[in-house]
């Protein structure tokens, strides 16, 4: 099975400039999840989509933005960048199985963002 | 809110000699699921491990094991027999429930591994 995977791996943008970043999920996950890691912390949710619906977000403002497509696969669109947006930004995939803690999330590599 | 607090920045370890690695987190929560995840310099994040907070035995993964303190709000892991592939960035992370997939992040600890 494939993993998620994720492009570009690295980006350099200027502030007040848009992008967007792509994620395809695995191979049988209907779920997908973004993350932003800045240098040296914790991975931080941005938000999540569910049958191209976003069912849940973190503390982000609304620039933030993303879309599901049909067949799973996912964006992430930041517009107005700015200098504390440079980050690695995770995508993750997942089962939405039952009830029985087995929807683990498969993470992708990461897209580097660098923003000047 | 969640937190997840990793205290040691950094850890050391002699290839095949034990590293443990702490992680306390603030919940209100009684169903929640406990995670460690790898991180090598590949930046993937792997599952190393994970726990169900119902569950009173610790987590096992060949190597890898967790000490789950509950009372304690307390999920250490330890590295047995470390090897040189163990080296990378650790993160312990917290999840509500089953179905609630937003995992919540401590801020990672590296380790390193010495031949």
């Amino acid at each position: 099975e494939t993993g998620v995977t994720q492009s570009p791996t690295h980006l350099i943008k200027t502030r007040g400039q848009q992008v967007t970043l792509r994620c395809s999920s695995q191979s049988g996950h209907n779920t997908v999840s973004w993350y932003q890691q800045a240098l040296g912390q914790g991975p931080q949710f941005i938000f999540q989509y569910y049958r191209e619906e976003e069912n849940g977000r973190g503390n982000f403002p609304p620039r933030f933005s993303g879309l599901q497509f049909p067949n799973y696969s996912s964006e992430l669109n930041v517009n107005a960048l700015e200098l504390d947006d440079s980050a690695l930004y995770l995508c993750a995939s997942s089962s939405g199985a039952t009830r029985t803690g087995a929807n683990v999330l498969t993470f992708g590599a990461g897209s580097r963002l660098t923003v000047l | 809110a969640q937190t997840v607090t990793q205290s040691q920045p950094e850890m050391s370890v002699q290839e095949a000699e034990t590293v443990t690695l702490s992680c306390t987190y603030d919940t209100s929560e009684s169903d929640y699921y406990l995670f460690w995840y790898k991180q090598p310099p590949s930046r993937q994040m792997i599952l190393v491990i994970r726990q169900e907070a119902y569950k009173q035995q610790n987590a096992t993964e060949n190597r890898f094991s967790v000490n789950f303190q509950k009372a304690a709000k307390s999920f250490s892991l330890k590295i047995s027999d470390s090897q040189l592939g163990d080296a990378a960035m650790y993160f312990c992370a917290y999840r509500v429930g089953s179905n609630d997939y937003k995992l919540s992040f401590g801020a990672g600890t590296t380790v390193t591994v010495r031949a």
